[in-house]
C-alpha cells in the first residue's frame, strides 16, 4: 500500500493559518489524497480529498504539488477546535470497488490560545 | 441528521468470552467499514460491506473475527474467544458507496477491554 509521511507534531497559534505537510513519493496515478482528523475519544472526521487539482471546502484547502509527491492541508484560521490528530491518507481500492483508508500514525496539531 | 451510531460505547469482558459489537450506519449509506485502533496506533482496516455482501475481508486478523450485515443497514462484528491483544477501539464508518471516493463517516467507536 502506498505510504505517506507526516511530521509527528506541529504547533500553531489561534487565528493564524496552519500548513500541514504530507509526503507521498510513491503515489500512483489513480491514488486520491485524503485528509481526516481525529479529536480525543472520537472517530475520525473527513476533512478534504483531491486527486490533482487544489481543492477548497468550508473546512480547509488542499494544495497538491504538480508531481503529486506531496500535498499540504491548509487551515486558514486555526481555532482551538482544530487541535486534533491529522491523517494524510492514500486510499486503496477494495476488491468490491470501494475504498479502504490506510491510516498511518498521523500528526498531532496543537493550537495555542 | 443522525450520524453513525455504535454500541456499546465501552465493553469490558474476560479473556475467552465472545463479544458482539453493533454499528448503525447513516440511513441510505450502502457501504460500511470496520476498523480498529489499538492504543497509540493508527486505524487498521478490518472489513468492508457493500449492501449485505462483504467483498473485502482482508483485514480480519484471525478466524475468531467475523462480521455480518443485514437489511443493508445494521452490522455486527463478532469476536469469539477474546484474547488480550483484541483490546482496542473498534470503529465503524459508512459512506454513500455509489461511486468510489465518497467520504467515510465514522462513529465514535466501541472501546473493548479484555481482562
Amino acid at each position: 500500500d502506498a505510504k505517506t509521511t507526516q511530521p509527528n507534531s506541529m504547533e500553531s497559534n489561534e487565528e493564524e493559518p496552519v500548513h500541514l505537510p504530507c509526503n507521498h513519493s510513491t503515489i500512483s496515478g489513480t491514488d486520491y489524497i485524503h485528509w481526516y482528523r481525529q479529536l480525543p475519544s472520537q472517530g475520525p472526521e473527513y476533512v478534504i480529498h483531491g486527486l490533482t487539482s487544489n481543492v477548497n471546502n468550508r473546512m480547509a484547502s488542499l494544495a497538491i504539488a504538480e508531481d503529486r509527491k506531496s500535498s499540504t492541508l491548509i487551515l486558514h484560521r486555526a481555532t482551538l477546535r482544530d487541535a486534533a490528530v491529522y491523517y494524510c491518507i492514500l486510499s486503496v481500492l477494495t476488491q468490491g470497488g470501494s475504498e479502504k483508508l490506510v491510516f498511518g500514525k498521523g500528526m498531532k496539531l496543537t493550537v495555542n490560545p | 441528521g443522525a450520524g453513525v451510531s455504535q454500541s456499546p460505547s465501552n465493553k469490558v469482558t474476560e479473556k475467552g468470552k465472545d463479544v458482539e459489537l453493533r454499528c448503525d450506519p447513516i440511513s441510505g449509506h450502502t457501504a460500511l467499514y470496520w476498523y480498529r485502533q489499538s492504543l497509540g496506533q493508527g486505524l487498521e482496516f478490518l472489513i468492508y460491506f457493500q449492501g449485505n455482501s462483504a467483498p473485502d475481508k482482508s483485514g480480519l486478523p484471525s478466524d475468531r473475527f467475523s462480521a455480518e450485515r443485514t437489511g443493508g443497514s445494521v452490522s455486527t462484528l463478532t469476536i469469539q474467544r477474546t484474547q488480550q491483544e483484541d483490546s482496542a477501539v473498534y470503529l465503524c464508518a459508512s459512506s454513500l458507496g455509489l461511486t468510489a471516493y465518497q467520504p467515510q463517516h465514522f462513529g465514535d467507536g466501541t472501546r473493548l477491554s479484555i481482562l
